[in-house]
């Protein structure tokens, strides 16, 4: 069965540092995986997606990824944080025929962003 | 062009009573699906839509929750008989190929 876990519910950085969001999933095949963000009263946006390739993905809003099989992860950074990136933040991995018509979320981290 | 819209945005009601959540998707997607956000959790899957045809219905928790999308475009989320355990946010998605665009949800409470 698929699953996703996501170990930290709430992170705090300070503006301009560094960030990285676990994620680490469970699934028997090939996994398609997503970041997406949530704001307070907005809908959740595409950050992020892997399907194969390059292991390294890159996003919107300077956001990248790097999927490692050997140890089920799917890890979110970006080099330095803006106050406008405080939100929700879930990891899914996607099941189905496409890969993505199930997503099956994370719990979800929540990132607060200190001046 | 418009995102997906999704109304009403807050709905109270009294246990025992219907709900119906209303989903507009993006025009000419293809695929449509419901997911329930319980608070502090990630969205569940509920159900999944390509066309008017209901593909996955696996998510739903219980035979008091229906959904339709009878021509393939709006659907609608239905509860019967409400109970506290129902209150969460109701997001529903709209697909044309594989990335599903997210509207703003409903939150239901149930008293």
């Amino acid at each position: 069965a698929q699953s996703v876990t996501q170990p930290d519910i709430h992170i705090t950085v300070s503006e301009g540092a560094s960030l990285e969001l676990r994620c680490n999933y469970s699934y028997g095949a090939t996994p398609y995986l997503f970041w997406y963000v949530q704001s307070p009263g907005q809908g959740l946006q595409l950050l992020l997606k892997y399907f194969s390739g390059d292991t390294l993905v890159q996003g919107i809003k300077g956001f990248e990824a790097e999927f490692k099989r050997s140890q089920s992860s799917f890890n979110l950074r970006k080099p330095s944080v803006h106050w406008s990136d405080a939100a929700e933040y879930f990891c899914a991995v996607g099941a189905g025929q496409t890969g993505a018509n199930n997503l099956f979320f994370g719990t979800g981290t929540r990132l607060t962003v200190i001046p | 062009g418009a995102g997906v819209s999704q109304s009403p945005r807050y709905k109270v009601a009294k246990r025992g009573q219907d709900v119906a959540l209303r989903c507009d998707p993006i025009s000419g997607h293809v695929s449509l699906f419901w997911y329930q956000q319980a608070l502090g959790q990630g969205p569940e899957f509920l159900t999944y839509f390509q066309n008017e045809a209901q593909l996955d219905k696996s998510g739903l928790p219980s035979d008091r929750f229906f959904a339709e999308r009878p021509e393939g475009s709006v659907s609608t989320l239905k509860i019967q008989r409400t109970q506290q355990e129902d209150s969460a946010v109701y997001l529903c998605a709209s697909s044309f190929d594989w990335e599903q665009y997210f509207g703003p949800g409903t939150r239901l409470t149930v008293t």
